[in-house]
């Protein structure tokens, strides 16, 4: 089955540096990417949808210029948090879905925790 | 506006049969996913109804009822890893999900 890998796993880094977060899908192709922010005990909350050649559609309250999305091919997506602070620490998923099949089932990586010291 | 119910919490036995519910108010209708969460891991995709009608997929099932915005995931012969949260998300008429809160589901021996 499709298949998302996500990288890295988990992350610790000092207030104010940035840090990069990858998302690949390994046997398929992704036209859109859409990244994810989950708090403990909450749903998904959609970030920004990834479009690749393109750029990414922002949900309302999440900061274009705090959380940067690069769609370079149809199989990687990264979002870097620039100048990152403690209350970015959470947990950001990426999925992605079959190009040209629009009901097709998202899969997810396996996310990434972020802690923000 | 758009909206996805389902309950916070619930509790069953080892090797019992659950009803997780999903009501949902979405602008257009194109579809209705379930997913399992465990926690501090990723959603995986467990079933997804268009037609209204029940799919079964070994333990569990999935119904629909576009009329009545309805739907639930059935979990039978419940085993202790079925413990997760379980997430409903509508696909609304511009294929955006919108999706539930989740429904944490707690499985006593």
């Amino acid at each position: 089955g499709a298949v998302v890998s996500q990288h890295p796993s988990r992350v610790i880094c000092k207030s104010g540096t940035s840090v990069k977060i990858e998302c690949r899908s390994l046997d398929f192709q992704a036209t859109t990417m859409f990244w994810y922010r989950q708090f403990p005990k909450q749903s998904l909350m959609l970030m920004a949808t990834s479009n690749e050649g393109s750029k990414a559609t922002y949900e309302q309250g999440v900061e274009k210029d705090k959380f940067l999305i690069n769609h370079a091919s149809l199989t990687l997506s990264t979002l870097t948090v620039t100048s990152a602070h403690p209350e970015d620490s959470s947990f950001y998923i990426c999925s992605a879905s079959l190009t040209g099949v629009e009901n097709s089932p998202l899969h997810f990586g396996n996310g990434t925790r972020l802690t923000v010291t | 506006g758009q909206n996805i119910d389902q309950p916070t919490e619930m509790t069953a036995t080892e090797g019992a049969i659950v009803q997780i519910n999903c009501t949902y108010q979405t602008s257009g209708f194109n579809g209705l996913f379930w997913y399992q969460q465990h926690a501090g891991e990723a959603p995986t995709f467990l079933s997804y109804n268009v037609l209204d009608g029940l799919e079964e997929k070994g333990r569990f099932s999935s119904f629909l009822s576009r009329s009545k915005g309805y739907s639930y995931l059935l979990l039978k012969e419940l085993q202790m890893k079925d413990s997760a949260s379980y997430l409903c998300a509508a696909l609304d008429s511009n294929y955006q999900l919108i999706w539930g809160a989740g429904t944490k589901l707690i499985i006593k021996p």
